[in-house]
């Protein structure tokens, strides 16, 4: 099975910060990525699938990149709507998810 | 507009079965895949097989294997995942969510609002 690391768990950023979210792979899975967005109570939201490839309504702050094992979400600027939780999921194989970065209001 | 539209919540006993169902609206039923996820209170994200609602064929997570069923009725466009033998870590809030695209699989662009079960004796 394909291990997703995310480290950290927890993110402390200011509106207008750029943030980025690190998630690794236990082994290659190509550009066979995706990123979601979950806030509390609420079900995940895809952001990014392709490693890189902005899914149809998502702002451009938003942007994805990386291949291989190491993977990376970027927000360019962090708007109060944005904080939350993100989980990269492989899709190489049966899928499975990191285990999270929360990004929360310095 | 797209949308999954699941079961409500459940109450189960321990060793019980439950059956969620997930009603796809919006788009046709038969294009794209459906997915089963479950995340416990606090918890990250676990998946837990797949379904194409065409020709009925699944996959399963390895861990839910000989407890899982995912089945549907394409008459009215719903799908279904049931869960055997239920035991307390069961306890968790279930997703449906379909696949964006049958080129790429598993990416999942569409989700439905989620189902709580709760296991308890």
């Amino acid at each position: 099975d394909i291990q997703l690391t995310q480290s950290p768990s927890f993110l402390s950023a200011s509106v207008g910060d750029r943030v980025t979210i690190p998630c690794r792979a236990s082994q290659g899975i190509s550009s066979y990525l995706a990123w979601y967005q979950q806030k509390p109570g609420k079900a995940p939201k895809l952001l990014i699938y392709a490693a890189s490839t902005l899914q149809s309504g998502v702002p451009s702050r938003f942007s994805g990149s990386g291949s291989g094992t190491d993977f990376t979400l970027t927000i360019s600027s962090l708007q109060p709507e944005d904080f939350a939780t993100y989980y990269c999921q492989q899709a190489n194989s049966f899928p499975s998810f990191g285990g999270g970065t929360k990004v929360e209001i310095k | 507009q797209v949308q999954l539209v699941q079961s409500g919540a459940e109450v189960k006993k321990p060793g019980a079965s439950v059956k969620v169902s997930c009603k796809a609206s919006g788009y046709t039923f038969t294009s794209n895949d459906i997915n089963w996820v479950r995340q416990a209170t606090g918890q990250g994200l676990e998946w837990m097989g797949w379904m194409n609602p065409k020709s009925g064929n699944t996959g399963y997570a390895q861990k839910f294997q000989g407890r899982v069923t995912m089945t549907r009725n394409t008459s009215i466009s719903t799908a279904y995942m049931e869960l055997s033998s239920l035991r307390s870590e069961d306890t968790a809030v279930y997703y449906c969510a379909r696949d964006r695209s049958t080129v790429t699989p598993y990416y999942m662009d569409v989700w439905g609002k989620g189902t709580t079960v709760t296991v308890s004796s």
